[in-house]
């Protein structure tokens, strides 16, 4: 299948380890935040979200970690896997508005 | 499968001829709407629907873009006299109005020769 994200940034852990993924997003006005993994050929699948109100969400083995002061997103992933190898977007919903803007991708890749 | 479908998955045509896309978005799921995503980027906004009633247009939406939502189900996205720039895939992602959390389908990958 077709590479998603060709030059994106790329971080690269040992399976097993933490993985932190971050993420600036644009609009200081925006109050819902939504992590996806999208995998070669395959659309964005939720991972977790959070709202302005909040500070920091956990999930299984992930936790986003929203720092509203400096615009600034973070995506934790505990003990990564191999199958956590993916691109990952972080995502924004503005106060007014139903659309996503997304950010630039990260490349994760997992060895062993 | 209960979540978002799209038909079809990858589709191949001349440049000038017109292209339809479908999405069936997860049942009951009022809200539907289109991204387009490029290699390298993150997606990007086209359109959405609440119910049948199409509710925001991007700029990127040219004259030659068109959706609809008849009945407020399915969707389709049809693009006329396709551009070698319209090569992208085509996401569809739907939701609750009362939950913001978008859903995806798998999407439909354009290649405009």
């Amino acid at each position: 299948g077709e590479s998603v994200g060709l030059h994106l940034p790329t971080l690269s852990v040992q399976e097993g380890d933490n993985s932190i993924i971050n993420c600036a997003y644009s609009n200081s006005a925006s109050d819902y935040f939504i992590w996806y993994k999208q995998e070669s050929g395959k659309g964005p699948q939720f991972i977790i979200d959070i709202r302005s109100n909040m500070d920091k969400r956990q999930g299984q083995r992930v936790t986003v970690l929203l720092n509203k002061t400096v615009k600034h997103l973070s995506l934790q992933i505990a003990a990564t896997q191999p199958g956590d190898s993916a691109v990952y977007f972080c995502a924004e919903i503005g106060v007014g508005t139903d659309k996503l803007i997304f950010g630039t991708g990260t490349r994760l890749q997992v060895f062993p | 499968d209960t979540g978002v479908s799209q038909n079809p998955r990858h589709k191949i045509t001349k440049r000038g001829q017109n292209v339809t896309f479908r999405c069936d978005p997860i049942s009951e799921h009022n809200r539907l709407y289109w991204y387009r995503q490029t290699l390298g980027q993150g997606p990007e906004f086209l359109t959405y629907f609440q119910n049948e009633a199409q509710l925001e247009k991007s700029r990127l939406l040219s004259d030659r873009f068109s959706a609809e939502r008849p009945k407020g189900s399915f969707s389709t996205l049809e693009i006329q006299r396709t551009e070698q720039g319209d090569s992208a895939m085509y996401l569809c992602a739907s939701s609750l109005v009362v939950i913001e959390t978008q859903y995806f389908g798998p999407g439909t990958r354009l290649l405009v020769l």
